[in-house]
């Protein structure tokens, strides 16, 4: 029930393209969705997050999209550019707890 | 506002030494996290301090221990290395602990264990 499932665990796009990373829990009590982004040799960075009381929240060419009924959130990176090459970890916590539950990780490459 | 500075960067050691990782928070935050990161496990949550304070640790054994200084600047100690140790440790830091306050995560230590 504390598990965050993330899929794929890689994935290809072309230049232009759309991303798509998707994530899946089975905990109602989860109140809180970030997305981290990793690039090689840095630390994640918090890169959006989105509350269930919002369906979907956008920023530039990133959208979180949350579906509560089915208990899915995903990730799109619309435009997908080569500088988008990174490892994404999507991440759930329990209201008013103190740690994330994580994903497994996407590694995503854009080819150009 | 410097980043979260882990030091240091690479480290080689042998099995059985013991080695300690440090981790300089962001100024003004509180609390601290550890990670450890391998290529098959993702992000595995080692633990959390807050004012000095272990507040959530995860599931790893004994061998792994921190504390955290009253101006926030953490160590991590590793006794007993095994070679299943080899990893990327990385810490983060965030103004209160909280799950939906920002991580800032370090660029993390290299551990290689021969």
């Amino acid at each position: 029930q504390q598990q965050v499932k993330q899929s794929p665990q890689s994935l290809i796009v072309q230049k232009g393209g759309i991303s798509i990373i998707n994530c899946a829990y089975e905990n109602t009590a989860f109140d809180y969705f970030p997305w981290y982004q990793q690039f090689p040799g840095k630390g994640p960075a918090l890169l959006i997050a989105i509350r269930p009381d919002v369906s979907e929240k956008k920023e530039g060419r990133f959208t979180i999209s949350f579906n509560k009924s089915a208990k899915q959130f995903s990730l799109h990176i619309m435009d997908s550019q080569p500088g988008d090459s990174a490892t994404y970890f999507c991440a759930a916590v329990l209201g008013g707890n103190y740690q994330l539950i994580w994903g497994a990780g996407t590694k995503l490459i854009i080819k150009p | 506002k410097a980043g979260v500075t882990q030091t240091p960067r690479y480290l080689i050691k042998t099995r059985g030494q013991q080695v300690t990782l440090s981790c300089s928070p962001i100024s003004g935050h509180r609390s601290v996290s550890w990670y450890q990161q391998t290529p098959g496990q993702g992000l595995q949550f080692l633990f959390e301090y807050f004012s000095e304070t272990q507040r959530n640790k995860g599931n790893f054994p004994g061998r792994f221990s921190g504390r955290q200084f009253s101006n926030s600047r953490s160590e991590m100690n590793v006794s007993t290395l095994e070679l299943g140790d080899s990893a990327l440790y990385l810490c983060a830091s965030s103004l209160d602990g909280r799950g939906n306050s920002p991580l800032h995560f370090g660029n993390g230590t290299r551990l290689t264990v021969t």
